[in-house]
This record gives C-alpha cells, sequence and structure tokens, in this order.
C-alpha cells in the first residue's frame, strides 16, 4: 500500500525559507523507476508542478521557479524535500508530493498525499 | 511552456455522457493524463497515457486523444462524479490545465 504524507511549517513571514517533508511508504526511491514530485494549489485555483527527484537521484525543476527551488532525498527514512527560498504571500498554497510513474508516455502522479496548507503572512 | 486549455465548468445531469476537453498549446504525444479532484481532498488519477484506465477507476471513465486535442468522457454520470477535473502534460516538463468543474444538475 503506498501512502505519501507531507509536512511543514504552517506559517512562515515572507522573505524565509520554506522547508517541506514528505514521508512515504509502500515504495522505495532507490528502486529503479521510482521518483517524487512536489506540487502546489492555491485556495481556489489549480495545480503547479514544482519538481521532481527520481530514484538515481535526477532532479528536475519549474523553469519559472527553478532558482528558488531545491529538491532532495533520504533513500534510507523513506522521505523527499523541498525547499523554496525567499517566499511570498504568492507561495500561499497547499503543497502535496505524490509518486510518479515512469512512463514511456510521459509520467504521472499515481499517488497522492493530502496535501499541507502553507501561508505566507507577516 | 506548454498550455493545456481546458473549459472552466459544464453541468449536465445523472445519466447523460459528459466530455471534458483539453487542448496542448504544443503536441504533447500521448503524455496525457487525468485528475479527479474533490473538494478538501487531493487529486485522483483517472487516465494515464491518454486512454489508459488507472487500476480501480469505473470503467464509466474514458480518455482519448493525442497530439494537442484530449478528451476525457465520463458515461454515464453519476451524482458523485461531482468534482473538478484537470488535465495534466508531462511531454515538455510538467503542466497542468486549469480544471474543469463538473456539476450535476
Amino acid at each position: 500500500q503506498v501512502t505519501l504524507k507531507e509536512s511543514g511549517p504552517g506559517i512562515l513571514q515572507p522573505s524565509q525559507t520554506l522547508s517541506l517533508t514528505c514521508t512515504f511508504s509502500g515504495f522505495s526511491l532507490s528502486t529503479y523507476g521510482m521518483g517524487v514530485g512536489w506540487i502546489r494549489q492555491p485556495s481556489g485555483k489549480g495545480l503547479e508542478w514544482l519538481a521532481n527527484i527520481w530514484w538515481d537521484d535526477d532532479k528536475y525543476y519549474n523553469p519559472s521557479l527553478k532558482n528558488r527551488l531545491t529538491i532532495s532525498k533520504d533513500t534510507s527514512n523513506n522521505q523527499a524535500f523541498l525547499k523554496i527560498t525567499n517566499v511570498d504571500t504568492a507561495d500561499t498554497a497547499t503543497y502535496y508530493c505524490a509518486r510518479i510513474a515512469l512512463d514511456y508516455g510521459g509520467d504521472y502522479f499515481d499517488y497522492w498525499g493530502q496535501g499541507v496548507m502553507v501561508t505566507v503572512s507577516s | 511552456d506548454t498550455v493545456l486549455t481546458q473549459s472552466p465548468a459544464l453541468a449536465v445531469s445523472p445519466g447523460e455522457r459528459v466530455t471534458i476537453s483539453c487542448r496542448a498549446s504544443e503536441s504533447v504525444s500521448t503524455g496525457m493524463h487525468w485528475y479527479q479532484q474533490k473538494p478538501g481532498q487531493q487529486p485522483k488519477l483517472l487516465i494515464y497515457g491518454a486512454s489508459n484506465l488507472e487500476s480501480g477507476v469505473p470503467a464509466r471513465f474514458s480518455g482519448s486523444g493525442s497530439g494537442t486535442d484530449f478528451t476525457l468522457t465520463i458515461d454515464p454520470v453519476e451524482a458523485d462524479d461531482t468534482a473538478t477535473y484537470f488535465c495534466q502534460q508531462s511531454w515538455n516538463d510538467y503542466t497542468f490545465g486549469a480544471g474543469t468543474k463538473l456539476e450535476l444538475k
């Protein structure tokens, strides 16, 4: 059974760094083809992909946010992490982590966490 | 960026057939996937690779298309299908459509 759960600070101030953790079970990020992605959703709005990390430590970032994002993993503890520097009120959103299914036709997110709300406010 | 365009909202009656469209600004081959999101919940994968039904998803859901034009079909629609449906492409990085809110009459 695959499960993922996000954790984060809840609230932080503008210009701070947001640190998010995804703790998962039912798969391993050391297994060929496995990946974890981060996606966010402002309240009442659409989904925005942020970053992916793969079993071989390959990392991919949303080009529009790349200079603010850092994704990493701790394979032994089944965790993935995302840091976003210099946050602004526009970063207020629910943040999801999701397992990525590697497919020749295009990767997709097959299991999602319940999401963690993050508010940026002074 | 590959932009995905969806109609914002649809209203149908239970038992009817509904098609939700997604148009890509450039070809994504069959790298198109569909998700259902109910209020307060995380997205749920319905269709991957344009036309492949995810395990456990009712056969009432189907997907079609390739290149730039894609369709999610629900036939017949049930009351529980009230949700927002998002398309997502993974051929050129990853982008999501803005979502189509499906309401039942």
